[in-house]
C-alpha cells in the first residue's frame, strides 16, 4: 500500500491561472479530507469528501475553490484565478469507513503563485 | 468554535532533557485528541491518539480534562526527535489542528 500520493508535489502558477491538485487515497480508503497550511500556521480544515459526496465544505472559500471524489480517480482539489493568498501547503489526508477518525496524510503539494 | 492551541511555536532541548510540548483544546462533548508528527520533508503522521494510551517512541501524553489539556511528554530526549509536532481534536467530521511546535533537540 502506497499510502496517501499527492501530486504534484510542487506547483507553480501566475496570478489568474488554475492550479489543480489530486490526491489519491489508501487503498480502502473512502474518506478523504483537505487541509491547507499557510506559513506561520497550523493546519485548516477544508473540506471533507466521501465518493462522490461532499460531506462538508465549511472551510472552503466561497469563491474560486472547488472539490470533488469522483467514483474513479484521485480526489481534486481546483483552485481557479489562483490569486497570491492561495500559496501555500495544501495536505491531503484519507481514512477508512470503519473508523474515520484515523486519517493518513499525504505528503502535501506546495502552491507557489507568482 | 473548536479551538486547538499550542503556545509554543518552537521548544528548544538537549539530548536527554525532558520535554513537555503542551496542547489545549476547546471541549465540545467527549473529544477524541491526536498528536501528529511531521519529520523534515516528511509527511504528517500519527504518534499517539489518546484513547489507546499508549506509549509511541517514548512519548506518553494524558487527557487532562480539568484543565482541558493533552499535553506531549518525554523524560529524555533525543535528536532524532527534532520534529514539527500538532496536537489535533477530532470532532464533527474534522480533525482540528493547532499551530504546531517546532521541536529541536540540541546534541
Amino acid at each position: 500500500n502506497a499510502g496517501v500520493m499527492q501530486n504534484p508535489r510542487h506547483l507553480v502558477r501566475r496570478r489568474g491561472q488554475e492550479a489543480r491538485l489530486r490526491c489519491s487515497p489508501m487503498k480502502g480508503h473512502s474518506h478523504v479530507y483537505w487541509y491547507r497550511q499557510l506559513p506561520e500556521e497550523g493546519l485548516k480544515f477544508m473540506v471533507y469528501l466521501q465518493k462522490e459526496n461532499i460531506i462538508d465544505e465549511s472551510g472552503m472559500p466561497k469563491e474560486r475553490f472547488s472539490a470533488e471524489f469522483p467514483k474513479e480517480g484521485p480526489s481534486i482539489l481546483r483552485i481557479q484565478q489562483v490569486v497570491r493568498g492561495d500559496s501555500a501547503a495544501y495536505f491531503c489526508a484519507s481514512s477508512p469507513l470503519t473508523y474515520a477518525a484515523e486519517a493518513f496524510f499525504g505528503q502535501g503539494t506546495r502552491l507557489t503563485v507568482v | 468554535a473548536q479551538r486547538v492551541t499550542q503556545p509554543e511555536k518552537l521548544l528548544s532541548v538537549f539530548k536527554g532533557a525532558p520535554v513537555e510540548l503542551k496542547c489545549n483544546y476547546s471541549y465540545s462533548g467527549s473529544p477524541e485528541l491526536f498528536w501528529y508528527v511531521q519529520y523534515s520533508r516528511q509527511r504528517l503522521q500519527l504518534l499517539l491518539r489518546h484513547i489507546s494510551r499508549e506509549s509511541i517512541k517514548g512519548f506518553t501524553a494524558d487527557l487532562n480534562k480539568g484543565e482541558t489539556s493533552f499535553h506531549l511528554k518525554k523524560p529524555f530526549a533525543q535528536e532524532e526527535d527534532s520534529a514539527m509536532y500538532y496536537c489535533a481534536q477530532y470532532n464533527f467530521n474534522k480533525f482540528y489542528f493547532g499551530s504546531g511546535t517546532k521541536l529541536n533537540v540540541k546534541p
